[in-house]
């Protein structure tokens, strides 16, 4: 079992659609969890990151993760075609910041 | 450097053959990474430079693969007698500082290694 598991979708949606986008992980030491952005043939870059359990804001997009059931969200509001990237969530490694463990990614198609 | 360069994008490789890949990091990056990312996977880790130090290579697949920091600055992975399953995008990422747990790791745009 991987340590961050997330669909891998395709998921298509129209543009100004609410989109959803999660992830599960299984190791409870776990505090971190970034959620980066990968377009084809470029490589992956950060959008927002969280601590612990609770939410963090940055424009239209909302960071989520909840402890408990050991689940990570990013919802992205208002949708436009250039949000049509690979999302990856991801966490440190227990090594701590310097190996993060990554989901394999989901695939988000917004349509005009 | 505006961003983390490497070098060369694409390489095609018979199976057997050595290859080389090349990372140029942010300039006074101290954190240097090397990942593997197959095809619809997510990245994994290979190994960690700090500086000239390499301080985790769990992730190296096989004593094929050898990775070095010799200035502390640019890195070359080296992947001896390709096989068909090394074949996937090869993800350099460099960081300022390796303790805040804030730091950001900042990707190349990867080498895409096809072993035929």
């Amino acid at each position: 079992q991987k340590e961050v598991e997330q669909d891998p979708g395709p998921l298509s949606v129209p543009e100004g659609a609410i989109v959803s986008l999660n992830c599960t992980y299984s190791n409870s030491a776990f505090q971190y969890f970034m959620w980066y952005r990968q377009y084809s043939r470029k490589g992956p870059e950060l959008l927002m990151y969280t601590y612990s359990s609770g939410n963090k804001e940055d424009g239209r997009f909302t960071a989520q993760v909840d402890k408990s059931s050991k689940y990570i969200s990013l919802f992205i509001r208002d949708s436009q075609p250039s949000d049509s990237a690979t999302y990856l969530c991801a966490s440190e490694g227990d090594t701590g910041f310097q190996k993060l463990v990554f989901g394999t990614g989901t695939r988000l198609l917004v349509s005009p | 450097g505006a961003g983390v360069s490497q070098s060369p994008r694409y390489k095609v490789a018979k199976r057997g053959q050595d290859v080389a890949l090349r990372c140029d990091p942010i300039s006074g990056h101290v954190s240097l990474f090397w990942y593997q990312q197959a095809l619809g996977q997510g990245p994994e880790f290979l190994t960690y430079f700090q500086n000239e130090a390499q301080l985790d290579k769990s992730g190296l697949p096989s004593d094929r693969f050898f990775a070095e920091r010799p200035e502390g600055s640019v890195s070359t992975l080296k992947i001896q007698r390709t096989q068909q399953e090394d074949s996937a995008v090869y993800l350099c990422a460099s960081s300022l500082i390796t303790t805040d747990p804030l730091d950001t790791q900042y990707f190349g745009p990867g080498t895409r290694l096809t072993v035929l």
